[in-house]
Order: structure tokens, then sequence, then C-alpha cells
């Protein structure tokens, strides 16, 4: 069975153009969750999907920062327009209910110049 | 608020020795807590997971455990290997996250293992 899928792997930006990061989870699993990891640190929720809605978008910065889910399947965070501060690692997880273990995907790694 | 917090930041050991490592958290209310193994440029790997209601959890050579009243877990690796070098984080699920799933991640313990 394929594990969650995310791509591109790296990205390398300047500053103020928009990124697009997008992630296809593990087939069957309607809980889909963003997840922003600073070098050193653990991960931070940024979104969580149920199926397609944003059940908990509280710590996404809206002024740069949407992300969609259109058909409760893959997902795509954008930014726009990204900044220096941005650059890090963007994981993608999903699991079968919000109770059950988070599957993660290998991360998207984002420089911003 | 919800902290958690992981020492040492890195650790060094030589092939074969039992190691532990060591997470804390601030707030008890959790559901459970999870231990991952994170490798370098690669995404997090589930290794344990300890329900609130539980003291400890084992796989193979890993053994965590779960003391939810001190807001401490440890885990335990028996005669570790090269392979096992990789950075261990721990993450708890906070009580009233249940519908949320969300979970808190310490800052990790990165290990190696040398041989």
């Amino acid at each position: 069975e394929a594990g969650v899928v995310q791509s591109p792997r790296y990205k390398i930006i300047e500053k103020k153009q928009p990124v697009a990061f997008w992630c296809n989870p593990i087939s069957g699993h309607n809980t889909l969750y963003w997840y922003l990891q600073n070098l050193g640190q653990g991960p931070e929720l940024l979104i969580r999907y149920e199926n397609e809605e944003a059940v908990d978008d509280s710590q996404l910065p809206k002024d740069r920062f949407s992300a969609e889910r259109l058909k409760g399947v893959d997902s795509t965070l954008k930014i726009q327009p990204a900044e220096l501060g941005d650059s890090a690692v963007y994981l993608c997880a999903s699991s079968s209910g919000t109770a059950e273990t988070q599957y993660f995907g290998p991360g998207t790694r984002l420089l911003v110049l | 608020k919800q902290e958690v917090t992981q020492i040492p930041a890195a650790l060094s050991v030589p092939e074969g020795e039992n190691l532990v490592l060591n997470c804390s958290f601030t707030d008890s209310a959790i559901y459970n807590l999870q231990w991952f193994r994170q490798d370098p440029g690669k995404g997090l790997t589930s290794l344990l997971l300890i329900q609130s209601s539980q003291r400890e959890q084992t796989s193979g050579r890993l053994n965590a455990s779960l003391d939810k009243s001190s807001g401490r877990s440890t885990l335990y690796i028996a005669a570790s290997q090269p392979g096992d070098s990789a950075t261990y984080l721990c993450a708890v699920r906070p009580y009233g996250s249940g519908n949320t799933g969300k979970l808190i991640f310490g800052q990790g313990t990165t290990l190696q293992v040398k041989p």
C-alpha cells in the first residue's frame, strides 16, 4: 500500500514569489493534516481536513497561506507571497479518523532566498 | 498551554548500549502520547502509542513508559544499533483535542549510535 505522497520534495524560490505544495493521502483516509517543521523543532499543525472540510485552521497564517482539498482526497497548500521566514519543511499526514495514528509523508523542504 | 520538552537535544552512544530518551509535558490532561522516529530528509514514522490509561507499550527493542501524573514519558532502546540513528520525537494529544486529532510535539532528540 502506498504511503502519503508529497511533491515537490524540494523547492527553492525567491521571496515574494508564490509556491504550492501537493499531498496525496493514503487511500481511504478521510483526515488530512498539514504541518510546518522548522529546523531543530517538532512539527506544528497548520490545518486539518475532514474530507473536504477544513475543521481546524486556527494555526494557519491566513494572510499569506491557503489550502484546499476540493474532492476530499488530495490537497494543496499555497503560500503567496513567500517570506524568508517561511523556509521550513512542510509535512502532510493522513489518518483514517481523528483518533487514529497519523501517517506522515516525506515532506517538502522549502528554501526562500 | 501544553508544552512538550525533550532532553537531551542530542545523544551519541556506542553500539550495543541501552539508552533512555526523555519527554516531559506540562499538562497531564492528555488522551495519549506517541513516539515517532524521523530520519534525515524523511517524514515521521510512528513507533509506539500509549493511551492515557496505559503505563507502557513495547515493540521489539523499544519500550515506552508513561507517567501521566508527573508529566513524563521515556523511550527505552535496548542494545542500540547504528540503524537506530535518527531523531526521536514525542507528541501528546491534549484532552479536548479528541475531535481535532491535534498533536503537540517536542523538539526531538537526535540520536547517533556509533559502530
